[in-house]
């Protein structure tokens, strides 16, 4: 069972080159969710979708898009890197149970993508 | 509006002494309450979680968190510490009905030989 994978797990960009982080989960988790994570700032939710077809912005989104068609996959495109992209970013996921009434079991996260513009 | 302090930036124990890192909570209910440990160039694992029923719970890797409602707290302990330990640790806040967490800044915890 890998849970989420994250790749690249390193990646320097030059100031306005594109790129596409990739994440995948093998759980069948409804909900998925992009964080960067900053020296002393915690984490920062970027973007999240609750399914397939349905995606939404969270605290940091400039300067970001998301895409997810299927449950499994949830892509991070940075367009136009700038600088200030500089950060570590995780990709998590969750589950939840109807029955139980219970929305949020906690997160799986990936391992992080390092990403440096310069 | 949901919010989690974590006061300590950094704690350093030593190896077999007792931990105990604080972690305060706004909500207006009885929110979901996780704690997170993060080991360098890792990500985030989930320790233990609260969401109702016993205030005390028994988390992975001999942690165990307190949740106190009159202080709004969720204080991650353990009773000896390793150096294995070693890591960043996060608090973190869910509301009921919800999916979305909000984590605190994190707690860096050293551990001395």
């Amino acid at each position: 069972n890998a849970g989420v994978t994250q790749t690249p797990k390193f990646r320097i960009l030059k100031i306005g080159q594109s790129m596409t982080l990739q994440c995948t989960q093998d759980m069948n988790h409804n909900y998925m969710y992009w964080y960067r994570q900053d020296p002393g700032m915690g984490l920062k939710l970027i973007y999240y979708s609750v399914g397939a077809g349905i995606t939404d912005k969270g605290e940091v989104p400039n300067g970001y898009n998301v895409s997810r068609s299927t449950t499994e996959d949830f892509p991070l495109r940075l367009e136009l890197a700038a600088p200030s992209q500089t950060s570590v970013y995780f990709c998590a996921s969750s589950s939840q149970d109807s029955a139980l009434e219970i929305t949020n079991y906690g997160y799986t996260f990936g391992s992080g993508t390092r990403l440096t513009v310069v | 509006a949901q919010s989690v302090t974590q006061p300590d930036i950094h704690i350093t124990v030593s190896e077999g002494a007792s931990l105990e890192l604080r972690c305060n909570y706004s909500y207006g209910a009885t929110p979901y309450l996780f704690w997170y440990v993060q080991s360098p160039g890792q990500g985030l694992q989930l320790l233990l979680k609260y969401f109702s029923g016993d205030t005390l719970v028994q988390g992975i890797k001999g942690f165990e968190a307190e949740f106190k409602r009159s202080q709004s707290s969720f204080n991650l302990r353990k009773p000896s510490v390793h150096w294995s330990d070693a890591a960043e640790y996060f608090c973190a806040v869910g509301s009921t009905g919800g999916f979305k967490t909000i984590f605190g800044a994190g707690t860096r915890l050293f551990v001395k030989a």
